[in-house]
């Protein structure tokens, strides 16, 4: 499977700042990264898709000018919070498809944001 | 609305007890089904998928699911289950034409004592 990392594993920061975070596929170039976001004893929320090159797709409900998606190679995108509120704390995860496995996802493990 | 249901939110078993997880999905049509497992501070890890053909699926760690088409079910199976197998597990649906989009369950606690 793919290697997938994430930085940093996690942050804390104050309310109305922006925080990013990276999501770097190791061993190979991808195309297309995911975001989902998980809040503590729930499941993996889908937020937006993210494509090499172009715009990112967002899920219904997921501000775009509040998270914003930079894929700007094909083994990093971004993602920043901006202007975190305390509702935004959660586990950040990142995943991308192989190509090899078909839909086959990995993910990366994680980002921890907690904003005070 | 369509879904995806795990059935068991918390299940405590003993080391050697048979496993079985349910899960269920809402949408019809073409999917691909999947089974993660996110053991104690560590990522989500693929056990198992299905896309097609036999519908008994291996993964690893001695687990398998078996796709039941008419009854929109992917349940997973152990027969034996071990300590190291305490984890979260979760099963997901990418309904055919939407590429990557992983639809998760809501996941089920594992806790096997020793």
């Amino acid at each position: 499977g793919a290697v997938v990392s994430q930085h940093p594993s996690w942050v804390i920061c104050k309310s109305g700042t922006s925080v990013k975070i990276e999501c770097r596929s190791l061993d190979f170039q991808a195309t297309t990264m995911f975001w989902y976001r998980q809040f503590p004893k729930q499941s993996l929320m889908l937020m937006a898709t993210s494509n090499e090159g172009s715009k990112a797709t967002y899920e219904q409900g997921v501000e775009k000018d509040k998270f914003l998606i930079n894929h700007a190679s094909l083994t990093l995108s971004t993602l920043t919070v901006t202007s975190a509120h305390p509702e935004d704390s959660s586990f950040y995860i990142c995943s991308l498809t192989s190509g090899r496995g078909g839909n086959t996802q990995y993910f990366g493990p994680g980002t921890r944001l907690t904003v005070l | 609305a369509q879904s995806v249901s795990q059935h068991n939110h918390h299940v405590i078993l003993s080391e050697a007890a048979s496993l079985e997880l349910g899960c269920n999905y809402s949408y019809g049509g073409t999917v691909n089904l999947f089974w993660y497992v996110q053991y104690p501070g560590q990522h989500l890890q693929l056990l198992l998928k299905y896309f097609s053909g036999d519908p008994l699926v291996k993964g690893i760690k001695g687990f398998e699911a078996e796709f039941i088409k008419s009854k929109f079910s992917f349940n997973l199976r152990k027969p034996s289950v071990q300590w190291s197998d305490t984890a979260e597990y979760f099963c997901a649906v990418i309904r055919s034409g939407n590429t990557g989009k992983l639809i998760f369950g809501q996941g089920t606690t594992l806790q096997v004592k020793p």
